[in-house]
């Protein structure tokens, strides 16, 4: 089955404390990209990936770090994550940049006490 | 910079009432428009992709069409399984290579029994 898989699915953690949220898709993907998702402000882009070793920041990077090692990898990393950073966070990859169409993992709640 | 207003927030339909979801946008060139469906706890699934003003694209009781300025989601003889927030997103073009999406905040559907 075609799917993009997160984990954890949920995650409470405290200021400052390293945590990582993995991505992973099995549709040998080219793009893949990270969204923060808060109420009434929509989906917002934090970074996007266009292949591996490719990685490009979205338009809330700040405090957010991504690597691209293997094609089918995407992880999310929060050096020293704060409270502003508590959010809903989606992974999701289509098949190139053109986003004909996006495929999303089912989501990571994030609270940072 | 682009915009996507989506409007209303929320909308509270009985069953079989017919309705409209508005997407308004503003982009420096379209290359595409996208709609979602958002079920709770889930992330976004791929509904259509339109490109050019007088675009519609249909599926089940779901119709989207697209004009220069903005996109209506009409939905015919809702049931209660089509709630759901449903999403909006635009992308343009920018010397020949598309850009990031742009998401709206979503409307809010709900149809009830």
């Amino acid at each position: 089955e075609a799917q993009v898989t997160q984990n954890p699915r949920y995650l409470i953690t405290v200021t400052g404390k390293k945590l990582t949220v993995t991505c992973s898709q099995n549709m040998n993907h080219e793009y893949m990209s990270w969204y923060r998702q808060d109420p009434g402000l929509g989906l917002r882009q934090i970074y996007y990936s266009m292949n591996v070793e490719v990685t490009d920041k979205g338009d809330v990077p700040e405090g957010y770090k991504v690597s691209r090692k293997e094609k089918r990898n995407f992880p999310l990393i929060l050096e020293s994550p704060s409270p502003n950073q508590t959010s809903l966070y989606f992974c999701a990859s289509s098949r190139d940049n053109r986003h004909e169409k996006l495929f999303f993992g089912s989501g990571t709640q994030l609270s940072v006490l | 910079e682009d915009q996507v207003t989506q409007s209303p927030e929320a909308l509270r339909l009985q069953e079989g009432e017919s309705s409209s979801l508005n997407c308004s946008y503003t982009v420096s060139g379209l290359r595409g428009l996208f709609w979602y469906r958002q079920d709770p706890g889930k992330g976004p699934e791929f509904l259509f992709t339109l490109y050019s003003a007088g675009e519609e694209k249909e599926k089940e009781r779901l119709k989207a069409t697209l004009t220069k300025k903005e996109s209506f989601l009409h939905i015919t003889a809702p049931k209660p399984e089509d709630s759901a927030t449903y999403l909006c997103a635009v992308q343009a073009l920018t010397s020949g290579s598309a850009r990031q999406l742009t998401f709206g905040s979503g409307t809010q559907l709900t149809v009830l029994p």
